[in-house]
């Protein structure tokens, strides 16, 4: 394993498209977590899996969003119909369960909505 | 619900010398971790030290160091020694077990590095 890995690094779209990112975890690790950070902010929690099941949705996480797991493997972030306000950096973190060990985070996919 | 404060959104200091970046928290869970995250400009969070909460020792990280103050729910990082290369956003995150372990994070406090 080479760690978590994000794809892709940087897209960018028009307002009103949808976009996927993918992110690939650690895999041992049976906890996925979406983060998304604007810029000069700490990451804010939007999701998160323990194998393919859901278990958390922030309210940060509108009805246009959606995230899978299939198969407790890798996960996709699906953002329909975007808006200018969804431009951020978009982090994936991995995980056993909490106490044994720590979180390995992805490079990140950087969204910029024209 | 769990929160974390950093109160200071920018420090410097100097090449060599000793710097401690605050960091405060809240929570009414009683099994939880408390996390350093060091994000240069690439944007990739890079862990600097962890402390699980039923531990009272210190971690240590060779020049990274913390100040757990569990009654007063501070978590202060020491950077001793400082170089060119601790020069990052940090941010201060905690993790409660019974939470799902999700990473709340700090704003995050910006440190230079003048040589």
């Amino acid at each position: 394993d080479t760690g978590v890995s994000q794809d892709p690094r940087h897209k960018i779209t028009k307002r009103g498209q949808n976009v996927t990112f993918r992110c690939d975890p650690i895999s041992e690790h049976n906890r996925l977590y979406w983060y998304r950070q604007t810029l000069g902010q700490g990451p804010e929690f939007l999701t998160y899996f323990q194998n393919e099941a859901q278990l958390e949705k922030s309210r940060l996480l509108s009805d246009r969003f959606s995230a899978e797991r299939p198969k407790g493997s890798f996960s996709t972030l699906e953002i329909q119909r975007t808006e200018q306000g969804d431009s951020a950096m978009y982090l994936c973190a991995s995980s056993s369960p909490p106490g044994q060990g720590g979180y390995t985070f992805g490079s990140g996919t950087r969204l910029t909505v024209v | 619900a769990q929160t974390v404060t950093q109160s200071q959104p920018e420090m410097s200091v100097q090449e060599a010398e000793t710097v401690t970046l605050s960091c405060t928290y809240d929570t009414s869970e009683s099994d939880y971790y408390l996390f350093w995250y060091k994000q240069p400009p690439s944007r990739q969070m890079i862990l600097v030290i962890r402390q699980e909460a039923y531990k009272q020792q210190n971690a240590t990280e060779n020049r990274f160091s913390v100040n757990f103050q569990k009654a007063a729910k501070s978590f202060s990082l020491k950077i001793s020694d400082s170089q060119l290369g601790d020069a990052a956003m940090y941010f201060c995150a905690c993790a409660a077990y019974n939470q799902g372990g999700k990473l709340i994070f700090g704003q995050g406090t910006e440190l230079s590095v003048k040589p």
